[in-house]
């Protein structure tokens, strides 16, 4: 069965801590994206890679920065976190090719900044 | 600019009613297609994908047919459950390209 699992489902850190939320799929796919999700604003997108040691802003890459050293494994760091970084945060990968696959999500991680 | 309008919810309808929810895109060529669904407390997953023009996607008794002259892709039930309840995702991806979503449409089923 086909997977993206993320470090932890909940997590409490307080107001300039650096946050590290962890990514990894095991179905070997070069995309990888983190998403934040915020009630009435749908999902939006901070990074993504298409391989190893790449990446790419998305629309909102403000405050975030990511890691990818392994193909399986796509972190998401929050250099200084704040409380608009407050957020439910979404994980997933997909094939490269010609946009027909399926994406696949992590279950999230809902992070709280006080 | 590529993006996707899908009507604002929230939806809520009695059981065995009938379910539409509306879904335009904007695109240069021809995207895929795709309605996500995100169940309480879960990720998303999908829920079902149209690839070309006039394909029907279609699972667990949901529908949504890919209409390239109304740049539409909407999603249909015939009669929800209670078990539907959840926020619906319409997207499209063109290319190896990340998924350009809507802003979701919650769904209550009430019995």
């Amino acid at each position: 069965d086909v997977k993206v699992t993320q470090s932890s489902r909940y997590l409490v850190k307080r107001t300039g801590e650096k946050v590290f939320l962890e990514c990894v799929q095991d179905m070997d796919h070069e995309n990888m994206f983190w998403y934040r999700q915020d009630p009435g604003l749908g999902l939006r997108l901070i990074y993504f890679s298409y391989d190893v040691k790449m990446k790419e802003k998305g629309d909102i890459p403000e405050g975030y920065s990511v890691s990818r050293e392994k193909k399986e494994r796509f972190s998401l760091i929050l250099e200084s976190a704040s409380t608009n970084q407050t957020s439910m945060y979404l994980c997933a990968s997909v094939l490269a090719g010609t946009g027909v696959h399926e994406q696949y999500f992590g279950p999230g991680t809902r992070l709280t900044v006080t | 600019g590529n993006s996707v309008t899908q009507m604002e919810g929230p939806v809520t309808l009695s059981e065995e009613a009938f379910l539409t929810i509306n879904c335009t895109y904007t695109a240069t060529g021809y995207p895929s297609l795709f309605w996500y669904v995100q169940y309480p407390g879960e990720g998303l997953q999908l829920l079902l994908k149209a690839t070309k023009a006039d394909d029907k996607g279609s699972n667990k008794g949901f529908e949504a047919t890919y209409r390239k002259e109304t740049t539409s892709f909407h999603l249909e039930k015939g009669s929800v459950q209670v078990s539907d309840s959840a926020v619906y995702f319409c997207a499209r991806r063109q290319g190896n390209t990340p998924l350009v979503f809507g802003k979701g449409t919650r769904l209550s089923v009430i019995a």
